[in-house]
């Protein structure tokens, strides 16, 4: 068993929607989570970096840990076409380089 | 600020070869890690190097190895490569120490074995 399992999709979406983009966990020494972006034939890119349970906001996202069900997710609001790409869920102890990913989502949000 | 930049983008080889990859780590940062992503998978740690050493390394065989110079950049080797080596090759750079500081990837080296 992985990990890290990452809610599979693929997920395709109307503009304006809400995405909701799901990871459970199975180490509890995670104590970081990350969400990236990846586009087709790119890196990821981050998009949120949390430490504690809760809620981040950042623009249109918000991130949410849920340490006590070992349980992330990454919300989008009002979702656009740019918004097209795969997400992947990553988590870290304290060292950022040894990261654990889960295998993405792959999302589409059609105009 | 400069990003992490990697070369080739595009490789291709015959299964037994040996390949060198090569970053540049972000400016600022000390630490490289590698990661392996096969096609619909999410990244694989391969291993990390910090001070030019090695620094912890995931369930790759001895034929995947490394180095890292003294201007933090760095090469990933594998040799005697095989068909399942085939796969674009992250290199991500962080900050030793700085819980603040989370991966940042170059946009990889797309591996093609045959």
């Amino acid at each position: 068993q992985k990990e890290v399992e990452q809610d599979p999709g693929p997920l395709s979406v109307p503009e304006g929607a809400i995405v909701s983009l799901n990871c459970t966990y199975s180490n509890s020494a995670f104590q970081y989570f990350m969400w990236y972006r990846q586009y087709s034939r790119k890196g990821p890119e981050l998009l949120m970096y949390t430490y504690s349970s809760g809620n981040k906001e950042d623009g249109r996202f918000t991130a949410q840990v849920d340490k006590s069900s070992k349980y992330i997710s990454l919300f989008i609001r009002d979702s656009q076409p740019s918004d097209s790409a795969t997400y992947l869920c990553a988590m870290m102890g304290t060292n950022a380089g040894k990261s654990t990913f889960g295998d993405g989502t792959t999302l589409t949000v059609k105009p | 600020e400069t990003g992490v930049t990697q070369s080739p983008t595009h490789l291709i080889k015959t299964r037994g070869q040996q390949v060198t990859l090569r970053c540049s780590s972000q400016s600022g940062h000390n630490t490289v890690s590698w990661y392996q992503q096969a096609l619909g998978q999410g990244p694989q740690f391969i291993f990390q190097y910090y001070r030019e050493e090695e620094n912890g390394r995931g369930n790759f065989p001895p034929r995947f190895s490394g180095l890292q110079f003294p201007n933090y950049s760095s090469e990933l080797n594998v040799n005697a490569l095989e068909l399942d080596d085939s796969a674009l090759y992250l290199c991500a750079s962080s900050l030793a120490g700085d819980l603040n500081s989370p991966l940042h990837f170059g946009n990889g080296t797309r591996l093609t074995v045959t």
